[in-house]
């Protein structure tokens, strides 16, 4: 079974600098998908990014971008000029496929709540 | 977000009650999801739905019996809960063979007396 750890229970960030967080996972596919997902004190959960694992080029999404080291399992996301509203829990996921016609299975990390101070 | 709804948004229930949770996605999506997530816990998958047909059951307890009448609705049927279900129920959709990313609905915050 696929696991995936967040060592980073809660992490800061001056506005407008730089964050990084961390996330490992485990997994004996080749082939798979890795997500980065925020959650806002209102409690949706938003898409921020994805990674294919076939592709090497690291995902990138405005001030979002990521570090994906297949061969490490890693896949950190790092925030650029952090904004105020950046301010969430933030979980990293692991997509497996259930089959053809199964749909997917998402497994969580616990979740790295990140704070930003003006 | 609209493209993912859940009814209603927060739930108080006692142990002897029924109620149902509604997920509606509004993205043309195939397959729907539920998820629970309580304090200090990942969330944790529930049952999943591929064109209206159950092909996940991750070992729910029968108190909670969904229902996907069609690939835009799907329900959660909850009878005489305990306590520790309390949480945050997360309904999801996604594409299957195509886009396959999740979104997700903005929950309902469940409470069992």
């Amino acid at each position: 079974a696929q696991t995936v750890t967040q060592s980073q229970p809660e992490m800061s960030v001056q506005e407008a600098e730089t964050v990084t967080l961390s996330c490992t996972y485990d997994t004996s596919e080749s082939d798979y998908y890795l997500f980065w997902y925020k959650q806002p004190p209102s409690r949706q959960m938003i898409l921020v990014i994805r990674q294919e694992a076939y592709k090497q080029q690291n995902a990138t999404e405005n001030r979002f971008s990521v570090n994906f080291q297949k061969a490490a399992k890693s896949f950190s996301l790092k925030i650029s000029d952090s904004q105020l509203g950046d301010a969430a829990m933030y979980f990293c996921a692991y997509r497996s496929d259930l089959g053809e016609t199964s749909g997917s299975r998402l497994t969580f990390g616990e979740g790295t709540q990140l704070t930003v101070n003006p | 977000e609209t493209g993912v709804t859940q009814t209603p948004r927060h739930l108080v229930m006692g142990m002897t009650n029924k109620k149902s949770l509604k997920c509606e996605q509004h993205l043309g999506h195939n397959a729907m999801y539920w998820y629970k997530q309580s304090a200090k816990k990942p969330l944790e998958l529930m049952f999943v739905y591929n064109f209206k047909e159950q092909t996940e059951n991750n070992s729910v307890p029968s108190r909670f019996s969904p229902e996907c009448p069609n690939s835009s609705h799907l329900f959660l049927h909850l009878h005489t809960l305990q306590p520790e279900d309390s949480a945050l129920y997360l309904c999801a959709s996604s594409q299957e063979g195509a886009s396959v990313t999740q979104y997700f609905g903005p929950g309902t915050r469940l409470t069992v007396l």
